[in-house]
């Protein structure tokens, strides 16, 4: 079965410094992907990004990059340049069988001024 | 914005009652999802609709029954509430014709069983 473990329950990063989260994972699936999603205080989960298990380059979306080793099965998200609007959990998620995300506990991130 | 909206936002209820939570999208997207989601546990899926009619179990799916008579709408029902049904309850789509493209989410509902 498919399992994503999110190490850091908590972390305090000054303003504009870069963030690392860490996320590994264990799957048996020859081909799969990877998410991570922001849920702020006020609830909603929104996606930041996402990467395929095939694919050869890490992926990025503005100060979100992926740093991805699938040999070591680790997915960490790296934020470039912390905004105190990063504030918020962060969660991992793996896709299992049969359409289901498994999801991390997630990450309580505070970016401190 | 997913254009999904989940009704109602916030409820109370007492042990033994039934709820139901609705889940409406938009745009006619195939998958639909119901997680909950408790302190440590990140998310777990409940059940999930791959079109009209045609639903699975999840993960933690005991107690919950789900139904899916139109393609926008997405129905979760607790036919007797219990104290341990006490969670915030999202919903998700797909938004690609797969099953493993990104999965959005609705703002959420927060359920305290009493």
């Amino acid at each position: 079965a498919q399992k994503i473990t999110q190490t850091q329950p908590g972390m305090f990063v000054q303003e504009k410094e870069a963030v690392t989260l860490d996320c590994t994972y264990d799957t048996s699936d020859p081909s799969y992907g990877l998410f991570w999603y922001k849920q702020p205080s006020s609830g909603e989960m929104i996606f930041l990004i996402y990467q395929g298990s095939y694919d050869q380059q890490n992926a990025t979306e503005g100060r979100y990059s992926l740093n991805f080793q699938k040999a070591r099965k680790s997915a960490n998200l790296v934020i470039s340049a912390s905004q105190l609007g990063d504030s918020a959990m962060y969660f991992c998620a793996v896709e299992g069988s049969n359409y289901q995300l498994i999801w991390g506990a997630g990450t309580k991130l505070i970016i401190k001024p | 914005d997913a254009g999904i909206t989940q009704s109602p936002r916030h409820k109370v209820t007492e042990t033994g009652t039934p709820v139901t939570l609705r889940c409406h999208q938009t745009e006619n997207h195939r998958y639909m999802y119901w997680y909950r989601q408790d302190p440590g546990h990140g998310l777990r899926l409940i059940h999930y609709s791959y079109g009209v009619k045609d639903t699975d179990k999840g993960e933690v799916s005991d107690g919950y029954s789900v139904s899916r008579s139109k393609t926008e709408d997405f129905l979760l029902t607790l036919e007797s509430a219990t104290s341990s049904q006490t969670s915030v309850y999202f919903c998700a789509i797909t938004k690609g014709p797969a099953s493993t493209d990104t999965q959005y989410f609705g703002p959420g509902t927060r359920l305290t069983v009493l």
